[in-house]
């Protein structure tokens, strides 16, 4: 089965400073990448995501990128603020399934004021 | 739109005391379902998935079980209750039967605590 890992467990910033958080995946059927948000106490929130047939894709703060040769992909979070801190899971899935999202094991990251 | 609500938001059970965590779907029809379970500081576990009413998929054996008695309706149970269940259950919707899709959806979380 799939296998997605994710790192760093932990990062902290300087607000204003930019946030890298980089997973790879093991299945190369895999074909959907989202991303989470999961504030303390709630349930995760997507916050973008993207697909195989594209390598980059950008909202506002944030963007995604995928190298499906090295089967990786990261999330970027530019001028990070205080509120942008949180755990912020990666999954990978192959459309057509409805079993499940596979999880990375998650990034608690820190934006220091 | 579609909310996805659980119930109850926290929960606080004696070990072997049976367990029943409801989670519901609004505004959609036929959805895929989902009950993960989130234990302290780690990744999300796929427990159950359901495809449609009465279909459970089973993804970890242990003492939890699922059922689905109406269409947007998932509940999660178990006969008598471990220490390590203790953990965060989110319950997630996700496209329909017969219609993938991408997204999964959370709802807002059960935090339950086995004593």
């Amino acid at each position: 089965g799939e296998n997605v890992e994710q790192h760093p467990s932990t990062l902290s910033v300087q607000e204003g400073d930019s946030a890298v958080i980089k997973c790879t995946y093991s299945d190369s059927a895999s074909n959907y990448f989202p991303w989470y948000k999961q504030e303390l106490g709630k349930g995760p929130q997507l916050i973008i995501d993207i697909r195989s047939n594209v390598g980059e894709k950008k909202d506002q703060r944030i963007a995604v990128t995928l190298n499906k040769t090295a089967k990786h992909f990261s999330l970027h979070i530019t001028e990070t603020q205080p509120e942008d801190s949180a755990v912020y899971f990666c999954a990978a899935s192959i459309y057509g399934s409805a079993r499940q999202l596979t999880f990375g094991s998650g990034t608690q990251l820190t934006v220091l004021p | 739109s579609q909310t996805i609500h659980q119930w109850p938001a926290t929960l606080v059970q004696p070990v072997g005391s049976p367990l029943s965590l409801e989670c519901t779907v609004e505004g959609t029809s036929n959805p895929n379902l989902y009950w993960y379970r989130q234990a302290a500081g780690r990744g999300l576990q796929l427990l159950f998935y359901s495809v449609g009413i009465g279909q459970i998929s089973s993804e970890v054996p242990q003492n939890l079980s699922a059922s689905r008695p109406q269409d947007r309706q998932f509940i999660l149970s178990s006969k008598k209750l471990l220490l390590s269940d203790s953990g965060f259950y989110l319950c997630a919707w996700g496209g329909v039967a017969g219609a993938p899709s991408y997204e999964q959806y959370f709802g807002p979380g059960t935090r339950l605590t086995v004593t």
